[in-house]
């Protein structure tokens, strides 16, 4: 079985302070892991992926995530907030074996105060 | 390119009433799928299409068919609205991947349905 997990719903940040927000996965195979991004009443937009190539992993806007496979995590770090950058993030992960097996965690709101 | 396209973009409906969700993408995927999002949930895979005439179910299939006549197009149908179906419906789309690998999927802008 696989699973994914997003330890923190919301998560605020001051303009200009770094962000981190935590993704564990279990699986017991190699996955594809992904971190989309949701505006307020938008559809998701990819942010970046791993798929087994490099365990750093950059992305737009200036995040990216580092796949560490002894602690099954996949964590989203920016050095510096925007405001713009306030969002909700998911994390997905896929296993190999099966299309269908898309698993979303629940996501985590980002707030940027001014 | 439009990229994935859904409509309505709103829409209510009374207890048993029926309906289909529209989506379409322009990108000449081989891979469609639709989810619902409800608050806490994350996304849940309702079914899923690799290609032209092939469908197969997700993980919150009830209440819900799909087809797939053509590549571009894949519809989702509510056969009798129950208010448990209230959500925010999205539809993406994606390339087929390689051997142990999964392509980023592209979202439309998501359908909100109220169920009454």
């Amino acid at each position: 079985a696989q699973s994914v997990t997003q330890l923190d719903s919301h998560v605020s940040v001051s303009e200009g302070t770094p962000v981190l927000l935590r993704c564990n996965y279990s699986s017991s195979y190699s996955p594809s892991l992904f971190w989309y991004v949701q505006h307020p009443n938008k559809g998701l937009q990819l942010l970046l992926k791993y798929t087994s190539a490099a365990t750093l992993v950059k992305g737009i806007n200036g995040f990216e995530a580092e796949f560490k496979k002894s602690e099954t995590s996949f964590h989203l770090t920016k050095p510096s907030a925007h405001m713009s950058d306030a969002a909700e993030y998911f994390c997905v992960v896929i296993l190999s074996g099966g299309y269908q097996k898309v698993t979303f965690g629940t996501g985590t709101k980002l707030q940027v105060i001014p | 390119n439009a990229g994935v396209t859904q409509t309505p973009k709103f829409q209510v409906l009374k207890t048993g009433q029926s309906m289909t969700l529209q989506c379409a993408q322009d990108m000449n995927h081989e891979y469609m799928s639709w989810y619902r999002q409800d608050p806490g949930m994350g996304l849940r895979l309702i079914h899923y299409s690799v290609g032209a005439g092939i469908t197969d179910q997700g993980e919150v299939p009830n209440g819900y068919n799909v087809s797939r006549s053509t590549t571009e197009d894949f519809p989702l149908r509510l056969l009798s609205a129950a208010p448990s179906q209230t959500s925010v419906y999205f539809c993406a789309s994606s390339r087929a991947g390689g051997a142990g690998s999964y392509n980023e999927q592209f979202f439309g802008p998501g359908t909100r349905l109220t169920v009454l």
